[in-house]
C-alpha cells in the first residue's frame, strides 16, 4: 500500500527565513501523483501543486517550489522569504488507485509551520 | 469557478444522535469522494462513488453510510454518534474524464459530538 512520510511533526522559523519540508513516498505504481495541500487554521484545505511520476521537473510558483526526486522517493517543498501568513499545516498526499477504479489520496501526518514575526 | 458546497459548515450534536452530512460538487464532476480529519490528523479516505455508485470504502464505520444521488450530491449519514466521531468531514470531487487526478476538495464540515 501507500505510504507518505512527513518526518517533521512542527518547523518554527522567522519572517524571513527559508524553509523546506520533507516528503517521502512509497509506492508500487509506475504511474502515480503527488500533491502539497495547504490548511490554515480555518480548517480547508488549500491545493498547492501536483505532480506526476513522469515529470522530474522542479518548479517554482512565486515564493513556493518543489523538488522531485524520483530516485529518493521524495517531494520536498520549500518556501522562501517566509511570511507570517505561510503558518498553517502542511500535507504530503499520494494519489491510490483504488479496486473500484476511483482514486483516493493517501495523506502525510502533515508538517506544522509557524513562521514568528 | 464553482466549487465543492458542502453543508452544514459546522454540526453539534449528542452522542448517540443522528447526522447528515451533504455535500455539492462541482457541476459535470462524476465522483464524489469523503475524508474523515480528526483533530491534529491527517484527512482519512472513507467512501467514494463514481456515476451514483459506490467505487470504493476506505475506514468508514459501519453506523456510517453514504449515497450519491441523481443530481451526483452526495449524503453522509452518521448514526449513533459517538465523541470520537468530532472531526472535521471533507467532500471532494472529481471529473473521471481526465483521470484523476485532481481532486477538488469542499470546505469541510465540522462535526462536535457533546
Amino acid at each position: 500500500a501507500q505510504k507518505v512520510t512527513q518526518a517533521q511533526t512542527e518547523i518554527s522559523v522567522v519572517e524571513k527565513e527559508d524553509v523546506t519540508l520533507d516528503c517521502v513516498y512509497e509506492t508500487r505504481d509506475t504511474t502515480y501523483y503527488l500533491f502539497w495541500y495547504k490548511q490554515p487554521p480555518s480548517g480547508e484545505l488549500v491545493f498547492l501543486i501536483r505532480r506526476n511520476s513522469f515529470d522530474e521537473q522542479n518548479e517554482i510558483s512565486g515564493r513556493y517550489s518543489w523538488n522531485f526526486q524520483k530516485s529518493t522517493s521524495s517531494f520536498n517543498f520549500t518556501i522562501t522569504a517566509s511570511q507570517v501568513v505561510d503558518s498553517a499545516v502542511y500535507f504530503c498526499a499520494l494519489s491510490e488507485a483504488t479496486q473500484g477504479g476511483s482514486e483516493k489520496l493517501v495523506f502525510g501526518k502533515g508538517t506544522k509551520l509557524t513562521v514568528n514575526p | 469557478a464553482a466549487g465543492v458546497i458542502q453543508s452544514p459548515r459546522h454540526l453539534i450534536k449528542e452522542k448517540r444522535e443522528t447526522a447528515t452530512l451533504k455535500c455539492y460538487p462541482i457541476p459535470r464532476h462524476d465522483t464524489v469522494y469523503w475524508y474523515q480529519q480528526g483533530p491534529g490528523q491527517d484527512p482519512q479516505f472513507l467512501i467514494s462513488f463514481y456515476e451514483k455508485m459506490q467505487s470504493d470504502k476506505g475506514s468508514i464505520p459501519d453506523r456510517f453510510s453514504a449515497q450519491q444521488f441523481s443530481d451526483y450530491h452526495s449524503e453522509l449519514n452518521m448514526s449513533s454518534l459517538e465523541l470520537g466521531d468530532s472531526a472535521l468531514y471533507f467532500c471532494a470531487s472529481s471529473f473521471s474524464g481526465r483521470g484523476i487526478h485532481e481532486q477538488y476538495f469542499g470546505p469541510g464540515t465540522r462535526l462536535t459530538v457533546t
